[in-house]
């Protein structure tokens, strides 16, 4: 799929910066967050998820990272990669289901 | 293990026209959600099935509307289109009912396009 395009926020980073993508989400009740990856021509891809009884949760090479306070949503990436260029969405889901909740997304491109 | 399919990729309609879209779940899942993206609104939910049964809907027009099939496959159809219907629809498969139990796998998406 392509990326949501023209009002998209954008984050440039060089090749082996770390990476900071944010999200505010919206129900104080979602209990379930998920961080997707969308490339160009494709569908949203899992990245990595969390559950509201924790603060941050480590995948390879991402960090998520849940502020329940003040409804803050962090990805960080180490050492930022061409590949890693594309749309992050963050996703909020509440009261189980598969009925997600998208955010807006952040334009992601990294520069050799 | 095939991932999940939608046909067609592509589909050019005219306002007041209907479309259905097809989507193939992985083998095995019995959830099928669909999702619209538009650069305006971002990815919104329409509707999920499960077992050929609505399990959720999305706050959408009556235009827009669903089914599923024994086999799991799901189509989602859209009447009376009107230009601002034109979008990717995206449809993700699950072997569970609920997100935090197993993952959602999205396809590609159809490209719709209203004129």
């Amino acid at each position: 799929g392509e990326s949501v395009g023209l009002h998209l926020p954008t984050l440039s980073v060089q090749e082996g910066d770390n990476s900071i993508i944010n999200c505010a989400y919206s129900n104080s009740a979602s209990d379930y967050f998920i961080w997707y990856k969308q490339e160009s021509g494709k569908g949203p891809q899992f990245i990595i998820d969390i559950r509201s009884n924790m603060d941050k949760r480590q995948g390879q090479r991402v960090t998520v990272l849940l502020n329940k306070t003040v409804k803050h949503l962090s990805l960080q990436i180490a050492a930022t990669q061409p590949g890693d260029s594309a749309v992050y969405f963050c996703a909020e889901n509440n009261m189980g289901g598969n009925k997600l909740t998208f955010g807006t997304g952040t334009q992601l491109k990294v520069e050799l | 293990k095939a991932g999940v399919t939608q046909t067609p990729r592509y589909l050019i309609k005219t306002r007041g026209q209907q479309v259905t879209l097809s989507c193939s779940p992985i083998s095995g899942h019995r959830s099928v959600s669909w999702y619209q993206q538009t650069p305006g609104q971002g990815l919104q939910f329409l509707f999920e099935y499960f077992s050929e049964t609505q399990r959720n809907k999305g706050n959408f027009p009556g235009r827009f509307s669903g089914r599923q099939f024994s086999n799991s496959r799901s189509e989602m159809n859209v009447s009376t289109l009107e230009l601002g219907d034109s979008a990717l629809y995206l449809c993700a498969s699950s072997s569970s009912r609920r997100s935090d139990e197993e993952t959602q796998y999205f396809g590609p998406g159809t490209r719709l396009l209203v004129l």
